[in-house]
């Protein structure tokens, strides 16, 4: 099927070291959002991307769409305890009618 | 603005019973999506309803099933439970066409002993 692959599925990290978490696919993307879900909580929207080579920065996060549309990443620049949570991509289709999340990354931050 | 509503909260139900979730979009979204997420197997897909009809299911069996009415809130049934049913069930909603951003709301956490 049309997976989306997710790594690492964990990470553990000490505040204010970097975390990134990748997003790989079998087959191109039309376009892919990211979503965080604390702990106990719910999905939140974090971003789109849509064009091949796509980098969008919001404050300390960088999001990467690959120049194939086969890949996503994000990138957290010096994590804080905030960062907590699981980040999910999910590929868009059927006209951006159906998500299809990646299976996750939980991100744990230390003091 | 109110964001998505869902209830209840949380549902406990033994095997073989009939469990029904609500959930109420934010004002003026017409799609409503249904996922289920249980422990360590992610978000799943399970039923999207807009314009009070069904337009696309994931791959679950036929007792999960829903409706959704004239104001657009919506239900999901799930018949003769099983205990891999336990999961916490979301709702997500959004506008009908071109902004493809989900707005979930806080989830029904389903249980069955």
């Amino acid at each position: 099927g049309q997976q989306v692959m997710q790594i690492p599925q964990y990470q553990h990290v000490q505040e204010g070291e970097d975390f990134t978490t990748y997003c790989n696919s079998s087959t191109t993307l039309s376009n892919i959002q990211w979503y965080k879900q604390r702990p106990g909580g719910h999905p939140v929207f974090l971003i789109q991307l849509v064009k091949s080579g796509e980098v969008k920065k919001q404050k300390r996060l960088t999001f990467q769409f690959g120049e194939a549309k086969k890949n996503s990443s994000l990138h957290i620049t010096a994590t804080q305890t905030t960062d907590v949570g699981t980040y999910f991509c999910a590929r868009v289709t059927g006209g951006g009618n159906k998500l299809t999340f990646g299976t996750g990354t939980q991100l744990k931050v230390e003091l | 603005e109110a964001g998505v509503t869902q209830s209840p909260t949380h549902l406990i139900k033994t095997r073989g019973q009939q469990a029904t979730l609500r959930c109420s979009p934010i004002s003026g979204h017409t799609s409503v999506y249904w996922y289920q997420q249980a422990l360590g197997l992610g978000l799943q897909f399970l039923l999207w309803y807009d314009e009070g009809e069904e337009r696309n299911r994931g791959n679950f069996p036929p007792r999960f099933s829903g409706r959704q009415f004239p104001n657009y809130s919506s239900e999901l049934n799930v018949n003769a439970l099983e205990l891999e049913d336990s999961a916490l069930y979301l709702c997500a909603t959004r506008y009908q066409t071109g902004y493809n951003e989900q707005f979930f709301g806080p989830g029904t956490r389903l249980t069955v002993l």
